[in-house]
């Protein structure tokens, strides 16, 4: 199976700020990289698809990239609602794995 | 809308057995793959199966092959996981989801609220 990291596992942040998170692959995934945003006791959301497409209704804050097997997302401008937990999803083969997820909270 | 409702989790014995179903709505789930995605208490995103357009291709993470079954009924739009022998490592939010393409790229695009499951004695 593919292994995803991410780093860092947590960040404190302040509204406006520029976060990137990064995830990487055990394997080559090519761009088969998903993002996804999830706030307490709610469901997953799709923010980035295929490495670096915003998913319609996302906001333009939000961006993603690849390097290699490198992957970031960055959001340029830290907004109030961005407080959540950050997983990353390789969908290169089966079984389908995510990364273990980076919580951004408020500093 | 687009949606998925996911029912029929709950307090189940170890050893036991649970159905989970999936209701969509707002669009056609024959015509896509369907997944089911767990989420155990303060922990992340495992995804757990998934199935192809007529039900003829399943795929599982290794921790439940043999013991759960995912499959689907068109007709009703409607997806199930039959979850057997569930243990306390079972216990999780269960997530319904839609696997969205875009060429040869697959990302789960719609996802339901989820149903809980609990083992526990």
């Amino acid at each position: 199976d593919i292994q995803m990291t991410q780093s860092p596992s947590s960040l404190s942040a302040s509204v406006g700020d520029r976060v990137i998170i990064t995830c990487r692959a055990s394997h080559i995934i090519s761009s088969y990289l998903n993002w996804y945003q999830q706030k307490p006791g709610r469901a997953p959301k799709l923010l980035i698809f295929a490495a670096s497409s915003l998913q319609s209704g996302v906001p333009s804050r939000f961006s993603g990239s690849r390097t290699g097997t490198e992957f970031t997302l960055t959001i340029s401008s830290l907004q109030p609602e961005d407080f959540a937990t950050y997983y990353c999803q390789q969908s290169y083969t089966t079984p389908v794995t995510f990364g273990p997820g980076t919580r951004v909270d408020i500093k | 809308e687009v949606q998925l409702v996911e029912s029929g989790g709950g307090l189940v014995q170890p050893g036991g057995s649970l159905r989970l179903s999936c209701e969509a709505s707002g669009f056609t789930s024959s015509n896509y793959w369907m997944n089911w995605v767990r989420q155990a208490p303060g922990k992340g995103l495992e995804w757990v199966a998934n199935i192809n357009l007529d039900g003829s291709e399943k795929n599982y993470v290794g921790s439940v092959r043999g013991r759960f079954t995912i499959s689907r009924d068109n007709t009703k739009n409607s997806l199930y996981l039959q979850m057997n022998s569930l243990g306390a490592e079972d216990t999780a939010v269960y997530y319904c989801t839609r696997l969205q393409a875009s060429g040869n790229f697959y990302y789960m695009d719609v996802w339901g609220k989820g149903t809980t499951v609990t083992v526990s004695s």
